[in-house]
């Protein structure tokens, strides 16, 4: 059975760094057959895809094209985890964030979400 | 506001079908036969209760349906029991290494 245990602060200074964990049991980041994604809800913006890590004999990271230039998503294969970064944020990047296995173009397993609020 | 559109709400007393539909347009929902949708309890993760339009994942009761036309997709509970009640999210893979959710549809069962 895959579980995800997501780690990180709940409270984030605007224009400071968001920085979630994901770790991954039951299956492996380096899994030729999955992708490793983050995706958040918020009342405002409903579900949102942020992006993924995979590999498919190499690594690849590919994100929502509104979070390109703030977000990082790496894998960490010595911790079997994930992680997200997401720089510059505001008030507007509050949400529930989630991590999430996805494979056939869904997403089949979650983390349990972390709420993070952006303020000072 | 959404890429897919949802009704807000949808209701049904038990033993009921009830079906919750999915706007997208030729560029996800309609170009594209990866549509999955999500059941979500209040303060819980969502969870895949249809994947590739129409599959169910192991474990989920068959009472849980799918289908699309066109850039229309449909989730239909059939024989609702009071533990459906939740929210439903669609998603659909919209090229390019994207996905895109609804707003959402609150089932009640009444």
């Amino acid at each position: 059975q895959v579980q995800l245990q997501q780690s990180g602060p709940g409270l984030v200074k605007p224009s400071q760094t968001l920085s979630l964990t994901c770790a991954i049991s039951g299956d492996s980041v380096s899994s030729d057959s999955a992708g490793w994604n983050w995706i958040r809800q918020s009342p405002s913006r409903g579900l949102e895809w942020l992006g993924r890590t995979l590999f498919r004999s190499k690594w690849f990271n590919e994100y929502a094209v509104s979070l390109r230039s703030r977000i990082t998503v790496n894998p960490d294969t010595s911790k079997n985890q994930f992680s997200l970064q997401l720089n510059s944020v505001t008030p507007e990047d509050t949400a529930v964030y989630y991590c999430a296995r996805g494979g056939n173009y869904s997403f089949d397993y979650w983390g349990q979400g972390t709420l993070v609020t952006v303020s000072s | 506001q959404s890429a897919l559109t949802q009704p807000p709400s949808a209701s049904g007393s038990p033993g009921q079908s009830v079906t919750i539909s999915c706007t997208g347009t030729s560029s996800d929902v309609g170009g594209y036969n990866y549509v999955s949708w999500y059941q979500q309890h209040p303060g819980k993760a969502p969870k895949l209760v249809i994947y590739g339009v129409s599959k169910r994942p192991s474990g989920v009761p068959d009472r849980f349906s799918g289908s699309k036309s066109g850039n229309t997709a449909s989730l239909t509970v059939s024989g609702l029991q009071a533990e459906d009640e939740a929210d439903y999210y669609c998603s659909s893979y919209a090229g390019g290494n994207n996905w895109v959710f609804g707003g959402g549809t609150k089932l009640t069962v009444l």
